[in-house]
């Protein structure tokens, strides 16, 4: 596609519930990357993939969080028993897999947990 | 270990008068630096990137930044600042995995 696409853009759940979030990166990019932004803040790395390589789980805050992502498509985020904590924006980005260049992001996922 | 601080958690400056936000990174190796604006309910958008050579690179919009290896700085610049640059302002360190600032918001004065 042309840019960067998240679904749902937002998603309110209840505490404890298990959620899943979408990114569909731009076509040919080989790199995918999710971040978390709570409110007022920066950005927090998640996790990160590279072709067919072994992800990069080094961010992911705690064994609730888990992301899957199939070759160089679509890569899903799963949030399990979700805690208020969890509420922030969570954002995916792309690239073509280089290091020269910096990211695609997509709008986000607002995700609440009430 | 890669981190970056921004000092600087909001500002606000008069439209046209000029901006300067202050990013200092801590990095191992030459580092890649990168800022990007974030504009409300929009999503992040790379203004510029550094990686080697000219330490001052133009980005878009017309912002400008110089990387100083002795201060570890990457500050973004702007001459003169329109209405439409009220936004927040990332810096980040690194690749593949980047790692971000806590941003500054920018608030322009009429």
């Amino acid at each position: 596609g042309a840019g960067v696409s998240q679904s749902p853009s937002n998603k309110v759940t209840e505490k404890g519930k298990d959620v899943e979030l979408r990114c569909d990166p731009i076509s040919g990019h080989t790199a995918l990357y999710w971040y978390r932004q709570r409110l007022g803040q920066g950005l927090e790395f998640l996790i990160y993939f590279q072709g067919n390589s072994a992800p990069d789980k080094s961010g992911l805050p705690s064994d609730r969080f888990s992301a899957e992502r199939t070759g160089e498509s679509v890569s899903t985020l799963t949030i399990q028993r979700t805690q208020q904590e969890d509420s922030a924006v969570y954002l995916c980005a792309s690239s073509p897999g280089t290091d020269l260049y910096g990211y695609t992001f997509g709008s986000g996922t607002r995700l609440t947990v009430v | 270990a890669q981190s970056v601080t921004q000092p600087d958690i909001h500002i606000t400056v008069s439209e046209g008068a000029s901006l300067e936000l202050r990013c200092n990174y801590s990095y191992g190796a030459t580092p890649y630096l990168f800022w990007y604006v974030q504009s409300p309910g929009q999503g992040l958008q790379l203004l510029l990137k550094y990686f080697s050579g000219d330490t001052l690179v133009q980005g878009i919009k017309g912002f400008e930044a110089e990387f100083k290896r002795s201060q570890s700085s990457f500050n973004l610049r702007k001459p003169s600042v329109h209405w439409s640059d009220a936004a927040e302002y990332f810096c980040a360190v690194g690749t593949p995995n980047m790692r971000f600032g806590a941003g500054t918001r920018l608030t322009v004065k009429p």
